[in-house]
């Protein structure tokens, strides 16, 4: 089983949409967890730390349940500009390695 | 903010060849720098971790002697893909972090094999 499991989509929503994603990891000894945005051929990029008390940045809401390993990220009133693919990542308490789902894809249309 | 350079962006090269990529942390000392790979539709997985003036730790799977890693200073580290072949072709990220910091990564070097 992978450490970190993501639908891989892709998800087409037109602009304005709401979309959620969703994340699952094996290693319940896992620390810290994040969204990243990873757009065609290029490097990841931090979208956004995710918190047990869940947090929110601009249209962004990231959710954790630790007791059921779950993660969730949400995305309000969708911009073309969203289209990528995002990566849940996972970095566990032994080291600062990260480890990466294989990424949720997005395509929003006019 | 915190800048990591690679280089070079994208490599063709010829079965055979040896390849080396850079890694630089371009405004930040990196005590510790990740090197992962990523092929199409598949996940970032994590080939090694290195320390500065330390031997890097690599996972299971990946073959020291095929993928070299240097990390002589705290700015730069690279990454030798020793005669790389057809299924070496990959994107190839590296990331740094700086104590108590996040990782901050690399543009991400595309390697072709012919």
């Amino acid at each position: 089983r992978k450490e970190v499991e993501q639908d891989p989509g892709p998800f087409n929503v037109p602009e304005g949409a709401t979309v959620a994603f969703n994340c699952t990891y094996s290693n319940s000894a896992s620390q810290s967890f994040f969204w990243y945005r990873q757009d065609c051929r290029k490097e990841p990029k931090l979208l956004m730390s995710v918190y047990s008390s869940g947090n929110e940045d601009g249209r962004f809401t990231a959710q954790l349940n630790r007791a059921s390993q779950y993660i969730s990220l949400l995305i309000r009133d969708s911009k073309l500009s969203d289209s990528a693919t995002y990566l849940c990542v996972v970095r566990s308490n032994s080291g600062y390695a990260l480890n990466f789902g294989k990424g949720t894809s997005l395509l929003v249309t006019p | 903010g915190a800048v990591v350079s690679q280089h070079p962006s994208w490599v063709i090269c010829k079965s055979g060849t040896s390849v080396k990529i850079e890694c630089r942390s371009l405004d930040f000392q990196a005590t510790t720098m990740f090197w992962y790979r990523q092929f199409p539709k598949q996940s970032l997985m994590l080939m090694a971790t290195s320390n500065e003036g330390s031997k890097a730790t690599y996972e299971q799977g990946v073959e020291k002697d095929k993928f070299l890693i240097n990390h002589a200073s705290l700015t730069l580290s690279t990454l030798t893909v020793t005669s790389a072949h057809p299924e070496d072709s990959s994107f190839y990220i590296c990331s740094a972090r700086a104590e108590d910091q996040p990782q901050h990564f690399g543009d991400g070097t595309r390697l072709s094999i012919l």
